[in-house]
C-alpha cells in the first residue's frame, strides 16, 4: 500500500527556517516524480515543488525560488522540502504528493511572529 | 503562468440532481505527447484531495461511475449524473500539461 507521511511542521517565526519530511511506503520513491503542494487556510491549492522520475532536477513556483529547497534521498525513501526566509504567506497545509495521485496527509506550517 | 478558471465557484444541489463544473484553461493544455494533462479532484472537508479523473476522462480506480470527465483543448467539464451526500466538497480542476502545474480556484458543492 502507498503511503506518504509528512513531518516537520510547526510554527515558526517570519525569516526563520523549517525542514519538512515525507516518508514514503509501497513504492521505490526514485522511479515517480514527486512534488509538494500547499493549502493555505480556507484557501485552494497551489503547487509549490516538483522532481521528475528518476531525475536529480527540480523544479519551483516562483514565490518560493531562491528560498525553498527540494531534495530526494533514495536510501531513505523520503523527499525533503527546506523552507528558508519564511513569511506569513507561506503558513499553509503542505502536502508531499506522488505524481499527482497519491497524497499524504499534509502538515501545518504557521509562519507568525 | 497558465489559468485555471472554474464555475461556478459554489454550487448548491439537490440529492439525486445532477451537477457540472466547468474549468477553462488560458492555454491549451494538449502536450506535445498528443495527451491532455487535465485532472480532476475532490477535497473532502478535512480530508487531503483525492483524484477522481485523470486525463480529462478516465476515472481513478474506486470512483462511483456517476462521475465522469469530458473536453479538450481548454474547456473540460466534470459531472456527477446524481449527486450523493458524500460528495460534499470541495473540486477542484489541475493542469500538468505546463510548469508550473496549476489548479482551479476549486468548486464547493454543498446539498440543498
Amino acid at each position: 500500500e502507498v503511503q506518504l507521511v509528512e513531518s516537520g511542521g510547526g510554527l515558526v517565526q517570519p525569516g526563520g527556517s523549517l525542514r519538512l519530511s515525507c516518508a514514503a511506503s509501497g513504492f521505490t520513491l526514485s522511479t515517480y516524480e514527486m512534488n509538494w503542494v500547499r493549502q493555505a487556510p480556507g484557501k485552494g491549492l497551489e503547487w509549490v515543488s516538483h522532481t521528475p522520475k528518476s531525475s536529480s532536477s527540480f523544479y519551483y513556483t516562483d514565490s518560493v525560488k531562491g528560498r525553498f529547497t527540494m531534495s530526494r534521498d533514495n536510501a531513505k525513501n523520503s523527499v525533503f522540502l527546506q523552507m528558508n526566509s519564511l513569511r506569513a504567506e507561506d503558513t499553509a497545509v503542505y502536502y508531499c504528493v506522488r505524481y499527482n495521485n497519491y497524497w499524504g496527509q499534509g502538515t501545518l506550517v504557521t509562519v507568525s511572529s | 503562468d497558465d489559468v485555471l478558471t472554474q464555475s461556478p465557484l459554489s454550487l448548491l444541489v439537490t440529492l439525486g440532481q445532477p451537477a457540472s463544473i466547468s474549468c477553462r484553461s488560458s492555454q491549451s493544455l494538449v502536450y506535445s505527447d498528443g495527451d491532455t494533462y487535465l485532472h480532476w479532484f475532490q477535497q473532502r472537508p478535512g480530508q487531503s484531495p483525492r483524484r477522481l479523473i485523470y486525463r480529462v476522462s478516465n476515472r481513478d480506480s474506486g470512483v462511483p461511475d456517476r462521475f465522469s470527465g469530458s473536453g479538450s483543448g481548454s474547456d473540460f467539464t466534470l459531472k456527477i449524473s446524481r449527486v450523493e451526500a458524500e460528495d460534499v466538497g470541495v473540486y477542484y480542476c489541475m493542469q500538468g500539461t505546463l510548469w508550473p502545474k496549476t489548479f482551479g480556484q476549486g468548486t464547493k458543492v454543498e446539498i440543498k
